[in-house]
């Protein structure tokens, strides 16, 4: 069967520091690949999309990337927080091809930023 | 563009009471509809599906949605709430197979369930 790992669970880190969240599929191959976050009281909003390796979709232009380096890794990563970036970051997986199954969601990552 | 609307930002019941939570579309094909359920510092949990058939589907939890193409509606159901079912639901509509933007989420409907 297929699982999501999300990691770490909790992250507080400081004002400018960088950031490393990690996303792994288990399970499928060459699985689309997604990044939501929900900032406090807001809905889900999609950050960036994957459809293979190296392919990265931004939706929204802003202090984070997202990078591939392997078909079923998706790393979610800053060079300098902003306390904006505070939020819950999801990672979540659908599969590819004619047959639509929906997302599967990871348990999410709380980023506070201080 | 497909786009949802799930007009009621929050909804209090009584545990026992039955619930609706409403969730509108736009979408200009036949859509593929989904609601998810979170609870507090979780992921999104998938509760029911819907890709076409019977226009009532059954999900877990006893949950159940109808799907009405004249309203453009896909609510959610259950006859009878539990405290453990407070949690944030969103309903999604999802576009065309074959498309890596698949689903559009709503904002999400906060469920209380008072004792």
């Amino acid at each position: 069967s297929q699982t999501i790992h999300q990691w770490p669970a909790t992250l507080v880190q400081p004002v400018g520091s960088p950031l490393s969240l990690e996303c792994t599929v288990e399970g499928t191959s060459n699985p689309n690949l997604y990044w939501y976050r929900q900032a406090a009281g807001r809905g889900l909003q999609l950050l960036f999309y994957s459809v293979g390796i190296g392919q990265i979709s931004s939706e929204v232009p802003q202090n984070l990337s997202a990078s591939r380096p392997q078909d079923r890794q998706f790393i979610l990563s800053s060079k300098k927080l902003l306390l904006s970036d505070s939020g819950f970051y999801l990672c979540a997986w659908s599969r590819q091809g004619a047959t639509f199954y929906g997302y599967t969601f990871g348990s999410g990552t709380r980023l506070t930023v201080v | 563009a497909q786009s949802v609307t799930q007009p009621d930002i929050h909804i209090t019941v009584s545990e026992g009471a039955s619930l609706e939570l409403r969730c509108n579309y736009s979408y200009g094909a036949t859509p593929y509809l989904f609601w998810y359920v979170q609870s507090p510092g979780q992921g999104l949990q998938l509760l029911l599906k819907y890709f076409s058939g019977d226009t009532l589907v059954q999900g877990i939890k006893g949950f159940e949605a109808e799907f009405k193409r004249s309203q453009s509606s896909f609510n959610l159901r259950k006859p009878s709430v539990h405290w453990s079912d407070a949690a944030e639901y969103f309903c999604a509509v999802g576009a065309r197979p074959g498309s890596a933007r698949q689903l559009t989420f709503g904002s999400g409907t906060q469920l209380t369930v008072l004792p």
